[in-house]
């Protein structure tokens, strides 16, 4: 089936520096991914849209220059939170449109300290 | 509004028994998907059962069936014979439009955190 491979799964950063997230799809081609923020026992928040090869679609409330998202390339997408903060820390999640449906990397723990 | 609303925060259930987890949607798209997923304490989202807007039949796979009531836009997630490996947080999710190439966004409810008893 199809897969997208989530890295890293989890990440310890010191306040203020930058995170990369990196999801990339194994066995197809990803023309749309979706990035999600998930607090805990909470639901899954849709951040952005992205469409390979243009600029990604930002939910309301999100901050564009903050979670910068790149979308280069058929098989790679990348989630950047730059100059992290404590309260960004949260669960990142990618998923990828199928035809048939969607998948889901396994997801990113990221803690701000 | 609220598109996608699951009003049970947490369920309790007994090994071996069934259990239904609720969920009830808003759209006025006449296409539409709903989605079940099992997200357990590693975070992974697992899928487990989908219905379209246009399908007649209830959607069943395996211990899983969606119980689909159009004119009450409620897509409940029936669980029978229930395991202790079942205890997670299970969404209702939807996509608006029709699926395929449109690669419509999901929007998830709230989350029921199901726990099972042996």
């Amino acid at each position: 089936g199809a897969v997208v491979s989530q890295h890293p799964s989890w990440v310890i950063c010191k306040s203020g520096t930058s995170v990369k997230i990196e999801c990339r799809s194994l066995d197809f081609q990803a023309t749309t991914m979706f990035w999600y923020r998930q607090f805990p026992k909470q639901s899954l928040m849709l951040m952005a849209t992205s469409n390979e090869g243009s600029k990604a679609t930002y939910e309301q409330g999100v901050e564009k220059d903050k979670f910068l998202i790149n979308h280069a390339s058929l098989t790679l997408s990348t989630l950047t939170v730059t100059s992290a903060h404590p309260e960004d820390s949260s669960f990142y999640i990618c998923s990828a449109a199928l035809n048939y449906g969607y998948t889901f990397g396994s997801g990113t723990r990221l803690t701000v300290v | 509004a609220q598109k996608i609303t699951q009003t049970q925060p947490g369920m309790f259930v007994q090994e071996k028994e069934a259990v239904t987890l609720d969920c009830t949607y808003d759209t006025s798209d006449q296409s539409y998907g709903l989605f079940w997923y099992k997200q357990p304490s590693s975070g992974e989202m697992i899928f487990l059962i989908y219905q379209g807007s246009y399908d007649e039949q209830n959607a069943t796979e395996g211990r899983y069936s969606l119980n689909f009531q159009k004119a009450r836009k409620s897509a409940n997630l029936v669980i029978s014979a229930s395991q202790l490996g079942d205890s997670a947080m299970y969404f209702c999710a939807m996509r608006e439009g029709p699926g395929g190439t449109s690669y419509g966004k999901l929007t998830f409810g709230q989350g029921t955190i199901l726990t099972v008893h042996p």
